[in-house]
């Protein structure tokens, strides 16, 4: 069964500094992984996506997977208020039945 | 519309009594899922349906019904409510399983058990 675990669980980011997420998951077999972003009373969205090893970068967003240590990780750049969320990271494969999410950490951004 | 809809947003329900939860979309999506989400737990998955094939996970496959009338609609059932079923539950869908395209979320029901 897949694991999929975020560290750290909470995090808290100057305004204009940088957060760094971190994900680690079990299955060799992954191929997908995700972020999504939830705000508090809505419901999670999808923040990017990243299918191949190394960087992906979508604004102030970078996503960098490393299938062989099994990790994934996000860095916001120039954190802004409005990025105090939790975070979740899923991951899927081919074949798989639906995304499997991690347990997410939440990002304070202090003014 | 990129919108899932959740009746209702919070509900509350008896120990033994039964507990039908509402999800719908307008964006044609062929897989819907439910999640339940507790506080501090990754959300879970329980069960999705991809067109008109239902699956439901191995541990919760007695504990969770559901039906999907056509494209638009689905809903989760628990027929004797513990209070260990109190919990956020998200609905969700996608275009084909979700893997290589987005996920939408709707913004979920608190349910309570007393």
């Amino acid at each position: 069964q897949q694991k999929v675990q975020q560290s750290p669980e909470s995090l808290i980011v100057p305004e204009g500094g940088m957060a760094s997420l971190n994900c680690t998951f079990s299955d060799r077999n992954s191929q997908y992984f995700w972020w999504y972003r939830q705000h508090s009373g809505e419901g999670p969205k999808a923040l990017m996506s990243i299918f191949s090893n190394g960087d992906k970068k979508e604004g102030r967003f970078t996503a960098h997977l490393n299938k062989a240590s099994l990790h994934v990780s996000l860095h916001i750049k120039d954190s802004q208020p409005s990025d105090s969320a939790l975070y979740f990271c899923a991951v899927s494969y081919q074949g798989g039945r639906a995304l499997i999410f991690g347990t997410g950490t939440t990002v304070s951004v202090s003014p | 519309d990129t919108t899932v809809k959740q009746n209702p947003r919070y509900k509350l329900a008896r120990v033994g009594k039964p507990v039908n939860l509402i999800c719908s979309q307008t964006m044609n999506h062929d897989t819907m899922y439910w999640y339940q989400k507790k506080p501090n737990q990754a959300p879970k998955l329980l069960l999705f349906y991809y067109d008109k094939i239902l699956n439901r996970e191995a541990d919760t496959f007695e504990k969770f019904q559901s039906s999907r009338p056509n494209n638009s609609f689905c809903s989760l059932y628990i027929g004797s409510a513990g209070l260990e079923y109190s919990a956020m539950y998200l609905c969700a869908s996608s275009r084909d399983h979700g893997q290589l395209t987005e996920v939408f979320f709707g913004k979920g029901t608190r349910l309570t058990v007393v």
